[in-house]
């Protein structure tokens, strides 16, 4: 597709489940970031990946949040246990170099924990 | 100490005016700048893109970066109704690879 792909747009879970957000990057775009904003906030950066690997995921704020880049493409951002804290809207965002080139923002999956 | 602050506003500016929005960071290693535009329950955009010192210009916006100063800045000309969103100032950090967002500024274009 021409710009970045998330689904779901939107996903209301209850306290404790597991949910699972994806994301399609640019094609030809190797870096993928994973931002959490919250209301009145700016984006929170979580995990950014390179490639395949997870070149820097000190955003993530506990070990409820993991993600994953197995092909070097589509993104999956895993949350166990889910918390009423983790409501937010969970952005995903590509750029073709990590850094240097702006970062293009999908749509955006709004997670709601009951 | 925030890695990079804005005022939150709401700055009200009437229609036809200059608006000026002011970001500071605190990463002195910091070396690529962004401004991005929010609408309400939209994704950021990217509006100006600044990687030296001095002024970029592109139509009506104009980023100014002074990293002596560890500052950044985003001027809007003859503002419009429709510039009225978030504006986020966003810096590379930790070693470069790491865009870390502002808060974002309020602004408010008034008829």
């Amino acid at each position: 597709g021409a710009g970045v792909s998330q689904t779901p747009s939107n996903k209301v879970t209850e306290k404790g489940k597991y949910v699972e957000l994806r994301c399609d990057p640019i094609s030809g775009h190797t870096a993928l970031y994973w931002y959490r904003q919250s209301l009145g906030q700016g984006p929170e950066f979580l995990i950014y990946f390179q490639g395949t690997g997870a070149a820097d995921d000190s955003g993530l704020p506990n070990d409820r949040f993991f993600a994953v880049r197995p092909e070097g493409s589509v993104s999956t951002l895993k949350i166990q246990r889910t918390e009423r804290g983790d409501s937010a809207v969970y952005l995903c965002a590509s750029s073709p170099t990590a850094g240097v080139s702006p970062l293009h923002f999908g749509n955006g999956t709004r997670l709601t924990v009951t | 100490q925030k890695e990079v602050e804005q005022n939150s506003g709401p700055l009200s500016v009437p229609e036809g005016a200059i608006a000026s929005l002011n970001c500071t960071y605190s990463d002195r290693g910091s070396q690529s700048f962004f401004w991005y535009r929010q609408y309400s329950g939209k994704s950021p955009e990217l509006i100006m893109s600044i990687y030296s010192n001095g002024d970029k210009e592109d139509g009506r916006f104009t980023a100014q970066l002074n990293k002596a100063s560890q500052y950044v800045s985003l001027l809007i000309r003859d503002s419009q109704p429709s510039d009225s969103a978030t504006y986020l100032c966003a810096v590379t950090t930790g070693g470069g690879n790491k865009l870390t967002f502002g808060t974002g500024t309020q602004l408010k274009v008034e008829l």
